[in-house]
This record gives C-alpha cells, sequence and structure tokens, in this order.
C-alpha cells in the first residue's frame, strides 16, 4: 500500500547511545517532516525538508540531525540519546510544501531512552 | 508561534448521541485541517478548509471553519464506537511559513 514507511517500529536506547530513525514514502511526494509526540505536549516538529535538498529545524530541534537522502527517504539521527527523547516519533510527507496540502504519517516509531 | 487551543480534552459518550469539538486560536490560518489518530497509528487527514464560514460535511461528520479564520468546529452526529480516536486541529498561517501547528487534540471515546 502507498504510504509512509517507518523503521523501527519500537527501540529501547541507553543514554549515550546514538540511532538512526529511517522514514521512506512512496507518493513522489516534495515535503517530508518528523514530528514527535508526547502526553499533554502534542505533535512538535522537529526538522522539515520541503524539498529535496533542503533541511530545516523546526520547533525542537535540539539533540537531533536529519538527511534528507533522495526524495523518497528522509532520516532522523539521534547522536546521543537522552530520557528527555522518550516519545513517539513519526514522520510525515506533503506533495507540497504550499498549504492546503494534507499530511500523510507514518505509524510511527515509539523510543524509549533509559 | 501560533497556538490551537482544543476543546474538550476528553469526551466520554454512549453510542448515538451527537457531540462536538472545538478548535480555537488568537491567530488567523489560511487554512485548518482536523485529523483523527487511533491507538498506536499516525494521524489521517478527514478534512482541509480554507474560506471562512466554509462548511464540508463527510458522512456523519461537519466541519466549519470561522468566518475569521481563527476558529473552526468539528461535529459528530449519532457517534458509533468507530469514531473513537483523538481529532487534531492543525493550521497554517502561510505566506512564508506554511508550517502545520497541531492542537493537542480531544481524546473521543464512543462506548456501545
Amino acid at each position: 500500500n502507498a504510504g509512509v514507511t517507518q523503521t523501527p517500529k519500537f527501540q529501547v536506547l541507553k543514554t549515550g547511545q546514538s540511532m538512526t530513525l529511517q522514514c521512506a514514502q512512496d507518493m513522489n511526494h516534495n515535503s517530508m517532516y518528523w514530528y514527535r509526540q508526547d502526553p499533554g505536549m502534542g505533535l512538535r516538529l522537529i526538522y522539515y525538508s520541503a524539498s529535496e535538498g533542503t533541511t530545516d529545524k523546526g520547533e525542537v530541534p535540539n539533540g537531533y540531525n536529519v538527511s534528507r537522502l533522495n526524495k523518497r527517504e528522509f532520516s532522523l539521527r539521534l547522536e546521543s540519546a537522552a530520557p528527555s527523547q522518550t516519545s513517539v516519533y513519526f514522520c510525515a510527507s506533503s506533495e507540497s510544501f504550499e498549504a492546503n496540502y494534507g499530511y500523510t504519517f507514518g505509524s510511527g516509531t515509539r523510543l524509549t531512552v533509559v | 508561534t501560533q497556538l490551537l487551543e482544543q476543546s474538550p480534552q476528553f469526551l466520554s459518550i454512549q453510542e448515538g448521541e451527537n457531540l462536538t469539538v472545538y478548535c480555537n486560536s488568537s491567530s488567523v490560518f489560511s487554512s485548518l485541517q482536523w485529523y483523527r489518530q487511533e491507538p498506536g497509528e499516525g494521524p489521517v487527514l478527514l478534512v482541509t478548509v480554507v474560506t471562512g464560514g466554509e462548511v464540508k460535511k463527510l458522512k456523519r461528520l461537519t466541519f466549519q471553519f470561522g468566518d475569521a479564520r481563527k476558529d473552526s468546529s468539528l461535529h459528530i452526529t449519532a457517534a458509533q464506537p468507530g469514531d473513537t480516536g483523538l481529532y487534531l486541529c492543525a493550521g497554517n498561517s502561510g505566506g512564508s511559513n506554511y508550517k502545520l501547528t497541531f492542537g493537542k487534540g480531544t481524546l473521543l471515546t464512543v462506548n456501545p
């Protein structure tokens, strides 16, 4: 089925470990996004890529890096995981960065940092 | 930073009841979207409204964008257990800032 695929679905890290969350979309969308969702905080934008070859910081970028590998793939890297990064991470894509296009979300990665 | 306030935060009703949830802001949005999120899944887009006063219907769901484009409502008629989920509104202010800002959501439970 067409959509946004995230891997892994679950991950437990020790403080200080690093990892990369993978995201791929097969809808030929230009724009991709990484959000984190925490209880009581809602969805917060970490980084986004308006188009292939560009990336920009969102609302909560500290502790993260991203790579827009190609038009399909947008990865999120935690260089040195901290307990505060325990969250559910969602990747999303949209046809264009300009509004009114809806976002298609992946099913999420549940990350626990101990 | 534009804020979207959603109310109520939690809502538990019986099957067959009607309900309305609200999304309010002090900022003007060029468009507003509603999503539904089920446990363990990502949000799924329900509708986009772009014109002040616009009303859109999706089966038993009715969405309205306020005349001033600062608020929106979602009305569900004869709710069913399958409507259970987290309802999120999201807006963007357009111009040079197209990033979506999400509200914290309304968690709806429809009991059989």
